[in-house]
Order: structure tokens, then sequence, then C-alpha cells
């Protein structure tokens, strides 16, 4: 049974500072890993999507990457911004129509 | 490109009685999958469903359903609702299945009372 992980559970940093979460995941069999945002009380942004044949992606200030034997992807966010501030959450794509997400990391950043 | 959408945003019911909720995906999207989110459990898969046939169902009771129109709409239905029913419910769209990038909508947030 597929079990995604994601830590720390909540992160606090100054603003400027570059930073790294992490997420695990327990079966290697993915056909990809999605990063995504999402603000209190709203839907989920899509951040980045990273295929199984991939090692990583990038866009703007964000890079993802992938590493499926040892079941870990970390999202980079350089040069933190205040409007960094929310929840991020991984989830990975399964055999059976199926998408398991991690619980997230909540992330504040100091102005 | 319009994104997902879904209706109602807010939505509040008494225990027992039954709710539908709707989503529409992004156009040329084939696949909507539908998710429950609650602080104690965060997001947990409910089902998916791929030119109208539904492809997996997650581990929640029979009380919950959902169909998909010729369209791709979406439909979900709670019937006898309980107040552990009180949650977020996301839908996303994707073009079709598996390898896509998935799209959420804004959610609708039900409370049961």
């Amino acid at each position: 049974k597929q079990e995604v992980t994601q830590i720390p559970a909540a992160l606090s940093v100054p603003e400027g500072e570059n930073l790294v979460l992490n997420c695990s995941f327990t079966d290697s069999a993915i056909y990809n890993l999605q990063w995504f945002r999402q603000d209190p009380g709203k839907g989920l942004t899509s951040l980045l999507l990273i295929q199984s044949s991939q090692r990583e992606q990038t866009s703007g200030r964000l890079n993802a990457s992938l590493d499926k034997s040892s079941g870990r992807s970390t999202l980079y966010i350089a040069a933190s911004q205040p409007g960094d501030s929310a929840t991020y959450l991984c989830a990975v794509r399964t055999g059976g129509f199926k998408t398991i997400f991690g619980a997230g990391t909540r992330l504040f950043v100091k102005a | 490109k319009a994104g997902v959408t879904q209706t109602p945003r807010y939505l509040i019911k008494t225990r027992g009685q039954q709710v539908t909720l709707s989503c529409s995906p992004i156009s040329g999207h084939r696949s909507v999958s539908w998710y429950q989110q609650t602080p104690g459990q965060g997001l947990q898969f409910l089902f998916e469903y791929f030119s109208e046939t539904q492809r997996n169902k997650g581990n929640f009771p029979g009380r919950f359903s959902g169909r998909q129109f010729s369209n791709s709409r979406s439909e979900m239905n709670v019937s006898t609702l309980e107040l552990g029913d009180s949650a977020l419910y996301l839908c996303a769209s994707s073009w079709q299945t598996d390898t896509y990038e998935q799209y959420f909508g804004p959610g609708t947030r039900l409370t049961v009372t």
C-alpha cells in the first residue's frame, strides 16, 4: 500500500532564505509526482509535475527533483518571499487510477 | 481557458439529508477525480471517472457516490449525511489519466449540523 510522507510538517523561515521541502513514498511504482500549494480554505494550485522517467523539473524559483529508487522527492524554493507562505503538498500517481497525497508542509515566510 | 469550476462553493446541511456537488472540468479534459479534505485526515481520494466510467473508488462508505456525464461534467452525491462528512470537497480534472497533470477547482465547503 502506497504511503506518502512529508517532512517537516511545518517550517518558518526568514524572507530570502532558500529552503527544501521533502516528500517520501513507499512504493516506487509510480506514474508521476506532482507538487501543489494550497492557501487557507482554497483549492490546490499545481506547481510542478515530474514524470517517473524524469529526474527534475524547474519553474521560476522552484525546482523539484525525483529519485524513484529511493522513494524521495524534494521541492527547492529559492529566495523565499512572504507570498510563498502556504501549505505545500506532494501527490503520487499510482497504478489503479489513484492519487495519494502527503499531509503537507505548512510554510511561513517572515518578512 | 476557464479552470475547473465547482458548485456550490458553500453548503450547510442537516444530518440525515443528502447533497449533490457538481464539478465542471477544464474544456477538453476527460478525467475527473474527487477528494475529501479534512483537518484530521488530510486529502483523501474518493473516486475517479474517465469517459463516464468510474475507474477507481477510495475507501469510503456506499453513501458516497458519483457519476460523470458525456460532456465530462461530474457530480458526487452523499446520502444520509453525518457530522463527520463536514469537509472541503475538491474536484480535479486532467486531459486523460495517469501521466497527465491534475488541475483542481476551488472546492465546495460542506458543513453538516
